[in-house]
């Protein structure tokens, strides 16, 4: 089974300012991660993902996440914020081996990002 | 316009009632899954798909049916629907799930009186 918490469901910053929104994960298999975002009225669009490789992985909008296997974390970081990232983001899991979780995502409760000016 | 197209967008039912969201995807992507967003349980897998007549069941799978007889649609129904089915339901479409990007509805959002 496998599980994502997200530590943070509310995080207001400042225009220009930078913001991390933090992502933990558990899995009893190797994973792939991924982070979502969603505008409001909106489904949810891909903001990044890790497969392999580098642990630190870019993503459309500035934003970027890096990978840590020893604390099973996949922290989403941008280091200016603007009005318009204001959003609910979401970190997702799915297991990259066989089994019955290959290909679900699962889901972390979402973290709403509040931009101010 | 290719995409992936949920109807109704907004469904006010009474409980007992059976209820239809549609779900239609013009990529020919192999899988398709429903979700449920609740506020303070994320998203939440109700079925998915792997492809045509391929179905089984996520995490919150009771109360709703499921069937995929073309690759393109994926409808879900509520059979006889709760007050605890009020929720938005996004539908997505991917052609492989292990790469993880999941293409995204706009979602329905349905009340239950």
């Amino acid at each position: 089974a496998q599980s994502v918490t997200q530590l943070d469901s509310q995080v207001p910053v400042f225009e220009e300012a930078p913001v991390e929104l933090r992502c933990n994960y558990s899995s009893s298999v190797s994973v792939y991660l991924f982070w979502y975002v969603q505008y409001p009225n909106q489904g949810l669009q891909l903001l990044l993902k890790y497969l392999s490789g580098s642990t630190l992985v870019k993503g459309i909008n500035g934003f970027e996440a890096e990978f840590n296997k020893s604390q099973t974390s996949f922290h989403l970081r941008k280091p200016s914020v603007h009005i318009s990232d204001t959003a609910e983001y979401f970190c997702a899991v799915s297991s990259s081996a066989g089994g019955t979780s290959y290909g679900k995502l699962t889901f972390g409760q979402g973290t709403i990002l509040t931009v101010h000016p | 316009d290719a995409g992936i197209t949920q109807s109704p967008r907004y469904k006010i039912t009474e409980t007992g009632r059976q209820v239809t969201l549609m779900c239609h995807q013009t990529w020919s992507h192999s899988y398709m899954f429903w979700y449920r967003q609740d506020l303070g349980h994320g998203l939440r897998l109700i079925y998915y798909s792997a492809a045509a007549d391929i179905t089984d069941k996520g995490e919150v799978p009771d109360g709703y049916v499921v069937s995929r007889s073309k690759t393109e649609n994926f409808p879900l129904t509520l059979e006889s629907a709760t007050r605890s089915q009020t929720s938005v339901y996004f539908c997505a479409s991917c052609q492989s799930p292990a790469t993880g990007e999941l293409f995204f509805g706009e979602g329905s959002r349905l009340t239950v009186l």
